[in-house]
C-alpha cells in the first residue's frame, strides 16, 4: 500500500506558485521522498527527490519538514502545461519498484 | 528520440484472445519495469527485469500474464485468454541499476477488451 497521503485534487491560477502537500507520517530513516507527475495521456515522469534537506531543480522545489513526516512540492510559476497528476512516493533502500498512490490532480486555471 | 517506446499504443481485442505488447527501453538502461494503470488509479507494479533476468513479479501478475526480455534489450508482455478486467493502460519504464534510480516511462499501451 502507498505510504503517503495527498489531496485528491487542487486548483491554481496560471503564473502563480503552487504548493502540493504530502503527508508521510510513517516514513523511515532510509526512505527518500520522490515526486513524479503524469501529464494527460502520457506515462509518469520524474520531478524531484530528497532525503532531509530541501531540494531545487529546474522543474520544482521540494520542501521537507524537519521531522520528515510531511513534504511540499513547489511549482514556482505554474503554467497550463503543469496540469497533471502529481504522485508523492517513498522509496527505501532496495525499493526497485515504485509504489504509486492516487496522487493529486492539479488543475491550472488560465 | 531516445526515450522509452511502446507498441502498439492502442489495442482492442475480444475476450479470450491473446495479446502481446512490446517495450523498447532507453538503450543504456539495464532495468525494465512493467506497470498497469486503470482509470483514476496510480500505476501498479507488475514485474521487472535486470538485463534478461526477471527479478520480481507482483501478485497481480496471474498465470495468464508472461513477460520476457530476451538478450536484455526489448521486452514483451503477453496476456493470454484476455478478460474484460484486463482493460487498462500498460506502462513500461526503464532505469539504470541502482537503489531508488529514476525511472523513465513510456507512453503506454491502452488495452480494451470487449
Amino acid at each position: 500500500d502507498a505510504k503517503t497521503t495527498q489531496p485528491n485534487s487542487m486548483e491554481s491560477n496560471e503564473e502563480e506558485p503552487v504548493h502540493l502537500p504530502c503527508n508521510h507520517s510513517t516514513i523511515s530513516g532510509t526512505d527518500y521522498i520522490h515526486w513524479y507527475r503524469q501529464l494527460p495521456s502520457q506515462g509518469p515522469e520524474y520531478v524531484i527527490h530528497g532525503l532531509t534537506s530541501n531540494v531545487n531543480n529546474r522543474m520544482a522545489s521540494l520542501a521537507i519538514a524537519e521531522d520528515r513526516k510531511s513534504s511540499t512540492l513547489i511549482l514556482h510559476r505554474a503554467t497550463l502545461r503543469d496540469a497533471a497528476v502529481y504522485y508523492c512516493i517513498l522509496r527505501d533502500v532496495g525499493d526497485d519498484k515504485i509504489i504509486f498512490g492516487k496522487g493529486t490532480r492539479l488543475h491550472i486555471l488560465p | 528520440d531516445t526515450g522509452v517506446s511502446q507498441n502498439p499504443r492502442h489495442k482492442i481485442t475480444k475476450r479470450g484472445q491473446n495479446v502481446t505488447f512490446r517495450c523498447d527501453p532507453i538503450s543504456e538502461h539495464n532495468r525494465l519495469y512493467w506497470y498497469r494503470q486503470t482509470l483514476g488509479q496510480g500505476p501498479e507494479f507488475l514485474t521487472y527485469f535486470q538485463n534478461e533476468a526477471q527479478l520480481e513479479k507482483s501478485r497481480l501478475l496471474s498465470d495468464r500474464f508472461s513477460a520476457e526480455r530476451p538478450k536484455g534489450s526489448f521486452s514483451t508482455l503477453e496476456i493470454q485468454r484476455t478478460e474484460q478486467g484486463d482493460s487498462a493502460m500498460y506502462l513500461c519504464a526503464s532505469s539504470y541499476e541502482g537503489q531508488r534510480a529514476q525511472q523513465y516511462f513510456g507512453p503506454g499501451t491502452r488495452l480494451t477488451v470487449t
